[in-house]
């Protein structure tokens, strides 16, 4: 089905630990994006990427890696996770041409850092 | 930089009552606005957009909002709420040549039977 897929959905991990999540679209945007929810925050932007190989830091950047090596995916890497870290993670993606000018988001991954 | 505030935490109404949800913002440029529901542990959901043109601007569900420039809003309305509106609500705001969101912190919205 087309749309913006995250794996896994939940994920529960230690602190220290490496951890990867995962996300898909079948759209072929240009322009993907990671947010964390977070009570009393919103969302707040991680890091985005424009296009394959092209990215770049939000609000909230460090503790976190990204890459893009292909149109349709987008993974989130936590090299070391901590307890802050726990949050929901969503990504989302954005057509750039035409009339669209809403970010479409995926159904999120809950992640707990113990 | 830009930003959004949404000042109240909570709304609660009673079914078949106007539901407002207030949504202020700041950005540099000219303002592409945006309201989002979210469901209990789902993702967020598109509901309506200004881009530019007329100020009134309706959307999903029944929902509607009013671009005021003059005083930076963009409230989220509904003239009569139902019970399925019960949800968390986000506004957000970017500049008209920048692709990256700013979200508001959010308001939970209950409506009682």
């Amino acid at each position: 089905d087309a749309g913006i897929t995250q794996s896994p959905r939940y994920k529960i991990t230690e602190t220290g630990r490496q951890v990867t999540l995962m996300c898909h679209q079948t759209w072929s945007h240009s322009y993907m994006f990671w947010y964390r929810q977070d009570l009393g925050h919103g969302l707040r932007l991680i890091y985005y990427s424009a296009a394959a190989d092209i990215t770049d830091k939000g609000e909230v950047p460090d503790g976190y890696v990204v890459s893009r090596s292909k149109t349709e995916n987008f993974p989130l890497t936590l090299e070391s996770a901590t307890r802050s870290q726990t949050s929901v993670y969503f990504c989302a993606s954005i057509r750039t041409s035409g009339d669209y000018n809403e970010q479409f988001f995926g159904p999120g991954t809950r992640l707990t850092v113990l | 930089a830009q930003s959004v505030a949404q000042p109240e935490d909570q709304v609660n109404v009673a079914e078949g009552n106007p539901l407002t949800v207030k949504c202020t913002y700041s950005v540099s440029g000219n303002p592409y606005l945006f309201w989002y529901v979210q469901y209990p542990n789902r993702g967020l959901q598109f509901l309506l957009k200004y881009i530019t043109g007329d100020n009134l601007v309706k959307g999903s569900y029944g929902f509607e909002a009013e671009f005021n420039k003059s005083q930076t809003s963009f409230h989220l309305k509904k003239p009569s709420a139902l019970v399925s509106d019960s949800a968390l609500y986000f506004c957000a705001v970017r500049d008209r040549g920048d692709y990256k969101l700013s979200f508001g912190a959010g308001t939970t919205v209950t409506v009682r039977a």
